[in-house]
């Protein structure tokens, strides 16, 4: 199975502060990664996906970036409505969807 | 709009068995492969298993290989996970997504397996 390894595991910042996440998959995977954020007790809403488009609706703010094994996620000007936990996913390996192990954001 | 409802969820002892459902609205549910993804209390994402639009295949994760079986009514719009064999580290939320790169998630039902 592909590993993803998603980093820091938790993150404090400023309001408007620029923040940014990183996932590493254990193999090539193209562009097959989304972008997740969850607030407790929600599930799971999908903000980037094929590692850099933005999911209608979602803020500009939000971004991703990569292929390849290395991709990373940016909020351009950290919001206190984007406090939430972030989480990677892969999809090239389908149909086993494998996540990376969260980003849980807090503001400083 | 994509709508996903799973019930079924609540308390079981070990060794028991639940099946819980998840009821699509909002999309042509038969041409969809369709997921299971669970979240222990304080943990992160595991998928559960996946069913192809047509139930020809499925594909489950080690952890409940031999005692989950997904399956689907497309007739009904209704994807199913039977659950046996229940463990405590089966205790989870469980979410039921749309495939096949989980871009819809229902808000989840709660299982508890404890004595």
């Amino acid at each position: 199975d592909i590993q993803m390894t998603q980093s820091p595991s938790s993150l404090s910042a400023s309001v408007g502060d620029r923040v940014t996440i990183t996932c590493q998959a254990s193999q090539d995977i193209s562009n097959y990664l989304n972008w997740y954020q969850q607030k407790p007790g929600k599930a799971p809403k999908l903000l980037i996906y094929d590692a850099s488009n933005l999911e209608t609706g979602v803020p500009s703010r939000f971004s991703g970036s990569g292929s390849g094994t290395d991709f990373t996620f940016t909020i351009s000007s950290l919001q206190p409505e984007d406090i939430a936990t972030y989480y990677c996913q892969q999809y090239d390996n389908l149909p086993r969807n494998t996540f990376g192990q969260g980003t849980k954001l807090e503001i400083k | 709009q994509v709508q996903l409802v799973e019930s079924g969820g609540g308390v079981v002892q070990p060794g028991g068995s639940l099946r819980l459902s998840c009821a699509a609205s909002g999309f042509t549910f038969s041409s969809y492969g369709m997921h299971w993804v669970r979240q222990a209390p304080g943990k992160g994402l595991e998928w559960v298993a996946f069913i192809r639009y047509d139930g020809s295949n499925k594909y489950y994760a080690d952890s409940v290989k031999g005692r989950f079986t997904i399956s689907r009514d497309n007739s009904k719009n209704t994807l199913y996970l039977q659950m046996n064999s229940l463990r405590a580290e089966d205790t989870a939320v469980y979410y039921c997504a749309k495939g096949p790169a989980t871009d819809y998630w229902g808000q989840g039902t709660l299982v508890t397996v404890s004595s």
